[in-house]
């Protein structure tokens, strides 16, 4: 099966600026997670969507984090304005959403913030 | 919300020795506990997992076992190889189908030959 599909790979922006990344998961997977990652830590969730209804978004900063996922399918995370501290790889994942299954992550985008 | 530990941050050893990893978590609703690998600049992968209602697991070369009642779990690779060398991140979730998993910081294995 074809896994979870990110975009782009590496971006570079300065701080204050707009950023706005693609995940498209595995065909059929219900659930849908941002996560962040910064260097030397453990992945931190953000926002969980099942199908195209949030489920969890408490540690996702509002002021300044949106996520949308349209028709259950793809999801764009952005980010306006960005900080110097949201350098970090963003990480989705997708499950099938049921019982005890371990998520498929995509390859993650590298974001720079300068 | 859950709470997961995970020790050491770092570990070296020789080719063929064995590797051990713990993790502790706070919550005791969890019974999911995954285990992924991440090498450098690449997705993180499952590759082990065990639930709540078994003590032990065992793929080949790695093996994973829990202690609810402590409330803590383990990974062991043995006779390790250099393409062990990774970084390998613990997580726990209530393990149902809106459950989330929260990761452990990591611990970057060097295995050298």
């Amino acid at each position: 099966e074809a896994g979870v599909a990110q975009s782009p790979r590496y971006k570079i922006i300065e701080k204050r600026q707009s950023v706005a990344f693609w995940c498209n998961p595995i065909s059929g997977h219900a659930t849908l997670y941002w996560y962040q990652q910064i260097l030397g830590q453990g992945p931190k969730l953000l926002i969980q969507f099942q199908n195209n209804g949030v489920v969890d978004d408490s540690q996702l900063p509002k002021d300044r984090f949106s996520a949308e996922r349209l028709k259950g399918v793809d999801s764009t995370l952005k980010i306006q304005p960005a900080k110097l501290e949201d350098s970090a790889v963003y990480l989705c994942a997708s499950s099938v959403g049921r019982r005890d299954y371990g998520y498929t992550f995509g390859s993650g985008t590298r974001l720079t913030v300068v | 919300g859950e709470n997961v530990e995970q020790h050491p941050s770092t570990l070296s050893v020789q080719e063929g020795d064995s590797a051990v990893i713990k993790c502790t978590y706070s919550d005791s609703a969890s019974n999911y506990f995954p285990w992924y690998k991440q090498e450098l600049g690449k997705r993180p992968q499952l590759i082990i997992d065990i639930r709540s209602n078994v003590g032990e697991k065992k793929d080949q070369r790695i093996a994973v076992t829990l202690n609810k009642t402590a409330k803590h779990f383990s990974l062991h690779i043995t006779e390790t190889q250099p393409e062990d060398s990774a970084v390998y991140f613990c997580a726990a979730s209530m393990g149902s189908g809106y459950s989330t998993l929260t990761f452990g910081k990591g611990t970057m294995l060097l295995v050298s030959p």
